[in-house]
């Protein structure tokens, strides 16, 4: 199975702020990589899929990058609405699994 | 639009089963792949398995296996999973996704409570 790795498991920020997550495979998954954002309560959302591109309807202060074993999701400049916990998934092959999550607080 | 609909809030003795059903519209049922993921309690996310409503051929993760079914109805456009043998750390909300490059589409999630 592939093993994702996110860190941090959690960060705090303050509105404006750039906040960078990084993501890491334990094999290359070219750029099969989605991020995810779930709110307390909430199913999670899709962001960003195939590793840098942004899904429709979602703020362009939102960017991912990255191949390989590497991925970023950057938040340009945070927003109230951005405190949540950020998953990355890799779709490259099947078990699909998933980060453990970084919580963004406040 | 796409609405993945999920079955209600469970509670259920250690040693039961649980059914937790997922009824699409809005798109061909038999062209996408179903998920089922669960999240426990201040948890992350937890790739359970999946289905192809097309036939009904199904991938479970290694720890599910010989505890979970998914099975699918394309009559009603309804996908199930069933999990059985129930313990307290099955408590969880299971959510249903349909699988794409992304997944955009996700059920509203239904409560395990054992």
């Amino acid at each position: 199975d592939i093993q994702m790795t996110q860190s941090p498991s959690s960060l705090s920020a303050s509105v404006g702020d750039r906040v960078t997550i990084t993501c890491r495979a334990s094999q290359s998954i070219s750029r099969y990589l989605n991020w995810y954002q779930q709110k307390p309560g909430q199913a999670p959302k899709l962001l960003i899929y195939l590793a840098s591109s942004l899904h429709g309807g979602v703020p362009s202060r939102f960017s991912g990058t990255g191949s390989g074993t590497d991925f970023t999701l950057t938040i340009s400049s945070l927003q109230p609405e951005d405190f949540a916990t950020y998953y990355c998934q890799q779709s490259f092959n099947i078990p699909r699994t998933f980060g453990q999550g970084t919580k963004v607080e406040i | 639009q796409v609405q993945l609909v999920q079955s209600g809030a469970e509670v259920k003795k250690p040693g039961a089963s649980v059914k937790v059903s997922c009824k699409a519209s809005g798109y061909t049922f038999i062209n996408s792949y179903m998920d089922w993921v669960r999240q426990a309690p201040g948890q992350g996310l937890e790739w359970m398995g999946m289905i192809n409503p097309s036939g009904g051929k199904t991938t479970y993760a290694q720890r599910f296996q010989g505890r979970v079914i998914m099975t699918s109805d394309m009559s009603t456009s309804t996908v199930y999973m069933e999990l059985s043998s129930l313990r307290s750390e099955d408590t969880a909300v299971y959510y249903c996704a349909r699988d794409d490059v992304g997944w955009e589409d996700w059920g509203q999630g239904t409560l395990v409570t054992v």
